[in-house]
């Protein structure tokens, strides 16, 4: 079963433009880590904020978390044709695994 | 540095084949994943390693073996291929279970 559920599940936007995605979850974490995903190929990390943590900045990235609500969001300011993709939470809760949501696909017009 | 290379890239079997699927990674990690990517579905563990000669099944392991004979080396097996398994495999690599995953560019795979 997924862990992490992200909203929306697309996202379209004009270049320049911000966009932000959710990811809830279900049960307490060491981590979440966001990941991107461009087509056809695989997914290549972006982020990773610990359960301590509640804001981490990487360039145009921004990843909130607020645990007492099992949610993190994930803000790419600044949107460029070549953040088109999809973008995954992962969350790492004290099992052996990360669990993967279905992700939000994000097209950046230009 | 390659990373995480996977082989073959594209496949088409029939309904009752075999195959192996092979992952290789250059950065010394000691674990090691197999996932499925489905439409809708995100990814789904099927087995991981977290060291040489060592295996364990993931969420969805039915079907599917695994052999980590090498550090670098990480193989799935599909002793008698099934339609239900047409999807895209991904492997992934991390130093440790708390570490970020590095993942190869996926197999698609096919079952007629």
């Amino acid at each position: 079963s997924q862990q992490g559920e992200e909203d929306p599940q697309a996202l379209s936007i004009q270049e320049g433009e911000n966009a932000t995605m959710n990811c809830s979850y279900k049960t307490s974490i060491n981590n979440l880590q966001w990941y991107r995903q461009n087509s056809g190929r695989g997914l290549v990390h972006l982020i990773l904020i610990r359960s301590n943590e509640r804001e981490k900045h990487s360039g145009r990235l921004r990843v909130t978390l607020d645990t007492s609500k099992k949610s993190s969001s994930l803000l790419i300011t600044a949107s460029r044709a070549a953040d088109t993709a999809s973008y995954f939470c992962a969350t790492d809760a004290n099992d052996y695994k990360l669990s993967f949501g279905a992700g939000t696909t994000v097209t950046v017009r230009a | 540095n390659a990373g995480v290379t996977q082989t073959p890239k594209f496949r088409v079997l029939k309904t009752g084949q075999s195959m192996t699927l092979l992952c290789a990674q250059d950065m010394n990690h000691e674990y090691m994943y197999w996932y499925r990517q489905d439409p809708g579905m995100g990814l789904r563990l099927i087995h991981y390693s977290v060291g040489e000669g060592t295996t364990a099944k993931g969420e969805v392991p039915d079907g599917y073996n695994v052999s980590r004979l090498k550090k670098q080396n990480f193989l799935l097996g599909l002793e008698s291929a099934a339609p239900s398994q047409t999807s895209v495999y991904f492997c992934a690599s991390s130093y440790t279970l708390r570490q970020p995953q590095h993942f190869g560019d996926g197999t698609r795979l096919s079952i007629l």
